[in-house]
Formats: C-alpha cells, sequence, structure tokens
C-alpha cells in the first residue's frame, strides 16, 4: 500500500502569509496527486489534481507542484476563507490519503 | 448542477447491517466511476471502496472487505453501500464522490453519518 505523509501536520498563518504544505509518496506516483480543502462540518473540496492542475472555479493563488514521491501545496497569498484543513490523496494505486493540514488563525 | 445526496445512515448496533445510498443529478452518472470515502470524528479521510462506472469492477480497502458491498443501479442514477458486521470503529460519515481527472475525487455528496454502538 502507498502511504502519504503530509507536513506539517498544522500551520499557524495571518492573512496574506505564503503558505506551504508538503505531501511525501511512500513509492513513485508520477503525477497521480490531489488536493482537498475541508472545513468544518462540511465534504472536502477538490483544488488541485493531477498534481499541479487547478480545478475550475479555485482562485489561482492555490498551486501545487511536484511528482514522483514529493509534492507541495502553496497559498500565495492566504485569505480569511482559507482556513481550514487540507489533505493530498494519492490516485496511482487504489486511493489514499494524507493525514491533513490544519492551516490555523496566528 | 452536479448533485451527489446520501441517505440511510444511523444508529446500528455492532453487528447489524445498514445500507447507504447516494442520489446522483446534474451529469450522466452512467458514464462516471463511483468511489465511497469516510470519515471518523476528528479523524481524517479514508477511502472505503470504488465502482467503475458499469459496475464490473470494484475495489474494497481491507478494513471493509467481506463486510462491505458497492453497488450502482445508472436507471435509477444511484450509487449503493450495503454495510454487514457493522464494528464501532466504522463509526463515520460517508461521502460519495464522483471519479474526475486523473482518478481525483472531483465532486462530493454532504455525507450521511452512521454510527455503530450499543
Amino acid at each position: 500500500d502507498i502511504q502519504m505523509t503530509q507536513s506539517p501536520s498544522s500551520v499557524s498563518a495571518s492573512v496574506g502569509d505564503r503558505v506551504t504544505i508538503t505531501c511525501r509518496a511512500s513509492q513513485g506516483i508520477s503525477s497521480w496527486l490531489a488536493w482537498y480543502q475541508q472545513k468544518p462540518g462540511k465534504a472536502p473540496k477538490l483544488l488541485i489534481y493531477a498534481a499541479s492542475s487547478l480545478q475550475s472555479g479555485v482562485p489561482s493563488r492555490f498551486s501545487g507542484s511536484g511528482s514522483g514521491t514529493d509534492f507541495t501545496l502553496t497559498i500565495s497569498s492566504l485569505q480569511p476563507e482559507d482556513f481550514a484543513t487540507y489533505y493530498c490523496q494519492q490516485a496511482n494505486s487504489f486511493l489514499t490519503f494524507g493525514q491533513g493540514t490544519k492551516v490555523e488563525i496566528k | 448542477e452536479v448533485q451527489l445526496v446520501e441517505s440511510g445512515g444511523g444508529l446500528v448496533q455492532p453487528g447489524g447491517s445498514l445500507r447507504l445510498s447516494c442520489a446522483a443529478s446534474g451529469f450522466t452518472f452512467s458514464s462516471y466511476e463511483m468511489n465511497w470515502v469516510r470519515q471518523a470524528p476528528g479523524k481524517g479521510l479514508e477511502w472505503v471502496s470504488y465502482i467503475s462506472s458499469s459496475g464490473s469492477t470494484i475495489y474494497y480497502a481491507d478494513s471493509v472487505k467481506g463486510r462491505f458491498t458497492i453497488s450502482r443501479d445508472n436507471a435509477k442514477n444511484s450509487l449503493y453501500l450495503q454495510m454487514n458486521s457493522l464494528r464501532a470503529e466504522d463509526t463515520a460519515v460517508y461521502y460519495c464522490a464522483r471519479v474526475g481527472p486523473w482518478r481525483c475525487l472531483d465532486y462530493w455528496g454532504q455525507g450521511t453519518l452512521v454510527t455503530v454502538s450499543s
């Protein structure tokens, strides 16, 4: 099974900050990686697929990069509505999610 | 507008059964692969099961294999999850989700809560 490890588990940041979240796969997954945002009590929302493709309707301050085993989600300028938990997900072999990264208000 | 609406959750005793449904609308359901994903209270996301567009290919997570059965009725635009021999650790919100490009999950339902407790 492919394991996904996100870091950090949580990050405190201010509006306007640049935030970077990392996801590492236990084996190479090419670009079979997606990122989701989840707010309390809500379903996850797709942000990025194929490691770096922005889902329609998602603000351009969100970007993804990486391939193989190391991936990054970057929020270029944090907005109040971005405080949430973020998950990576590999799709190379079945589906596996990272443990999540909570972005909190500093 | 794509919509996925789950139903069928509730409180069930350990060892009991429950059948979840997911009603799809706003897209050609028969053309899309689907998944069930769950989230235990306060925990992360866990993939549960996958079904191909025709229903001919099915996969399960090891944690539910032999106890859960995924199915679909393309004529009724519906996805199902039959859950048997339920355990306390199956307590979670269950989401149905559509498979998009590069096997991402591009649309999710609002979720239905399953609580396994005596």
